[in-house]
């Protein structure tokens, strides 16, 4: 099993839906839980991280965590064409002398079409 | 400033040939990894380091080899490829105590044959 899963759909929703993304994890040493986005060929860019549980909200993206269920979700409000790209969870384990590895889900291709 | 670089964006190998993937960043960042992506598999942890002189291995290390004997760079070798080599490599950068913000480059495709 791995340590992190994510659904990779692929995900097709129309202009201005709310959209879901969820990963599950098993380790429960995991403190960091990030968000990245990637385009078509190109690099991984971080879109939101949060610290231990709790929500996160930057405009139209929100992040929450549930540490109880090792559950992590990202929420995009009114979703645009140019939100489509895949969407990789991440997650480390806090500080100290680990160099904070990140292990990442496999991604969810998403398509918002107009 | 240009952020993490990489260089080739695409190359084409022959099984059994070496060659080197190129790294550099111009943040100063003390961290820096490499990572393989593959389908279905998310990205993986290949080799890291965290400050000039200093190396260790990641989750799929076999076959790489790196070194860094600057702040800057961080090259990625391939001794010996091989198919299961081929994949989309990306190199990554970060400041030390800031684990949750990684800047990734925007990768080189390889294909061995």
């Amino acid at each position: 099993q791995k340590e992190v899963e994510q659904d990779p759909g692929p995900l097709s929703v129309p202009e201005g839906a709310i959209v879901s993304l969820n990963c599950t994890y098993s380790n429960s040493a995991f403190q960091y839980f990030m968000w990245y986005r990637q385009y078509s060929r190109k690099g991984p860019e971080l879109l939101m991280y949060t610290y231990s549980s709790g929500n996160k909200e930057d405009g139209r993206f929100t992040a929450q965590v549930d540490k109880s269920s090792k559950y992590i979700s990202l929420f995009i409000r009114d979703s645009q064409p140019s939100d489509s790209a895949t969407y990789l969870c991440a997650m480390s384990v806090a500080g100290g002398t680990s160099y904070g590895k990140l292990t990442f889900g496999q991604g969810t291709i998403l398509t918002v079409h107009p | 400033n240009a952020g993490v670089t990489q260089t080739p964006k695409f190359q084409v190998l022959k099984t059994g040939q070496s060659m080197t993937l190129q790294c550099a960043q111009d943040m100063n960042h003390e961290y820096m990894s490499w990572y393989r992506q593959d389908p279905g598999m998310g990205l993986r942890l290949i080799h890291y380091s965290v400050g000039a002189g200093i190396t260790d291995q990641g989750e799929v290390p076999n076959g790489y080899n790196v070194s860094r004997s600057t702040t800057e760079d961080f090259p990625l070798r391939l001794l010996s490829a091989a198919p299961s080599q081929t994949s989309v490599y990306f190199c990554a950068s970060r400041a030390r105590g800031r684990q949750e913000t990684q800047y990734f480059g925007p990768g080189t495709r390889l294909l061995v044959l």
